[in-house]
């Protein structure tokens, strides 16, 4: 069964700390992909990332950066956290050229 | 600017086909009709797509106007699991990948 899994189901951060949230896929998928969602505002993409160390921003990636060290591991950071960070993040992964996305379970982060 | 625009909530009764219904009078020929669904508390699930001729899957069938300009989702039999937001998306390949805007979506609610 193809998975996407994602370091944590919920976390909760203070105002000015970095966080770090992991997402690892094994479907050796090329594309790798970070989204938040919020209420009323659906799905929002911040970072892709094509291959290994590649990455390209997405509709709202301020306050957010990502690396891609290993294929199978794609992971988002928060340098300096904020309340308005606080939200649903969902990381999923995709064969290169193919719009079928896998879905990790994602992870609600509030940042107090 | 929202590339498709769907009814915000359906009811179906349990057991009857349920037709979702998406609007998208602006895609382009080489944009794809991808269908997703998110059901409470997990990630999206991909559903089914296609560019112009009508699809057919496991779980559902694709039926696309033959001006593009809109199309149904039908799950041929509602059960109680399939009440979720069922997300309409038309996207075309770009750096290799599809990159998915997701709307508000449908809430489909499959009474018993």
């Amino acid at each position: 069964d193809v998975k996407v899994t994602q370091s944590s189901r919920y976390l909760v951060k203070r105002t000015g700390e970095k966080v770090f949230l992991e997402c690892v896929q094994d479907m050796d998928h090329e594309n790798m992909f970070w989204y938040r969602q919020d209420p009323g505002l659906g799905l929002r993409l911040i970072y892709f990332s094509y291959d290994v160390k590649m990455k390209e921003k997405g509709d709202i990636p301020e306050g957010y950066s990502v690396s891609r060290e290993k294929k199978e591991r794609f992971s988002l950071i928060l340098e300096s956290a904020s309340t308005n960070q606080t939200s649903m993040y969902l990381c999923a992964s995709s064969l290169i050229g193919n719009g079928e996305q896998f879905f990790g379970p994602g992870t609600r982060l509030t940042v107090l | 600017d929202a590339k498709t625009t769907q009814p915000p909530s359906m009811d179906c009764a349990e057991g009857r086909a349920a037709n979702l219904p998406c609007n998208h009078s602006t895609i382009s020929g080489n944009e794809y009709v991808y269908w997703y669904r998110q059901i409470h508390s997990q990630g999206p699930q991909y559903i089914i797509h296609g560019l112009k001729n009508n699809e057919t899957n496991e779980m559902a069938s694709l039926i696309i106007t033959e001006d593009r300009k809109s199309s149904t989702l039908i799950l041929p039999h509602a059960t109680l699991r399939d009440t979720a937001v069922y997300y309409c998306i038309v996207s075309a390949l770009e750096a290799g990948s599809y990159q998915l805007t997701f709307g508000k979506g449908t809430k489909l609610s499959v009474i018993p």
